[in-house]
């Protein structure tokens, strides 16, 4: 099955720098890379994601990079702000109709951004 | 638009209890549904999902069992808790196609003692 590293655990960052969080997946079939943001005691929510057919996606100050030859994608937020402080969750999957379309997790990364 | 809510928020039961766990979903049909649960500071595992109603497939083996009694609710039970029961339980939905954009609902915090 497919296996999901995440890091770092914790990022902490000034206000008004970027943040970087990698993840690498295992199984080359995996096609769709979806971002979450989790804040205290919420479900988490979506926030951006990416394809396997494009290698950078891009929504205002959040970005993602997926190299699938290494099996490595990254989330990029630029110009953080306080309210970008929470916990970020990579996943990935292989989009397959009728195959339950389950994700498989990494770890999650505290970014805490600093006044 | 699409909604999913969960209940309760939060609950605390005693060691052996039964649970039911209730996500209903508005706005959407036939979706895929999830249930993961998220430990203090881990990630999510996911338990049980299902692509219809009456069918369910389980993840990980464990105390706790699903059903899907209608197309948008699914139901998370078990008979009797145990501690390691306790966490932060999520449902989630898909529209089931071919695209895998996963919506979580707010939780259910569940506190086993």
């Amino acid at each position: 099955g497919e296996n999901v590293e995440q890091h770092p655990s914790t990022l902490s960052v000034q206000e008004g720098d970027s943040a970087v969080i990698k993840c690498t997946y295992s199984d080359s079939a995996s096609n769709y890379f979806p971002w979450y943001k989790q804040e205290l005691g919420k479900g988490p929510q979506l926030i951006i994601d990416i394809r396997s057919n494009v290698g950078e996606k891009k929504d205002q100050r959040i970005a993602v990079t997926l190299n699938k030859t290494a099996k490595h994608f990254s989330l990029h937020i630029t110009e953080t702000q306080p309210e970008d402080s929470a916990v970020y969750f990579c996943a990935a999957s292989d989009e397959v109709t009728g195959g339950g379309n389950k994700l498989t997790f990494g770890t999650g990364t505290q970014l805490k951004v600093e006044l | 638009s699409q909604t999913i809510h969960q209940w309760p928020a939060t609950l605390v039961q005693p060691v052996g209890s039964p649970l039911s766990l209730e996500c209903t979903v508005e706005g959407t049909s036939n979706p895929n549904l999830y249930w993961y649960r998220q430990a203090a500071g881990r990630g999510l595992q996911l338990l049980f999902y299902s692509v219809g109603i009456g069918q369910i497939s389980s993840e990980v083996p464990q105390n706790l069992s699903a059903s899907r009694p209608q197309d948008r609710q699914f139901i998370l039970s078990s008979k009797k808790l145990l501690l390691s029961d306790s966490g932060f339980y999520l449902c989630a939905w898909t529209s089931g196609g071919l695209y895998n954009e996963q919506f979580f609902g707010p939780g259910t915090r569940l506190t086993v003692l």
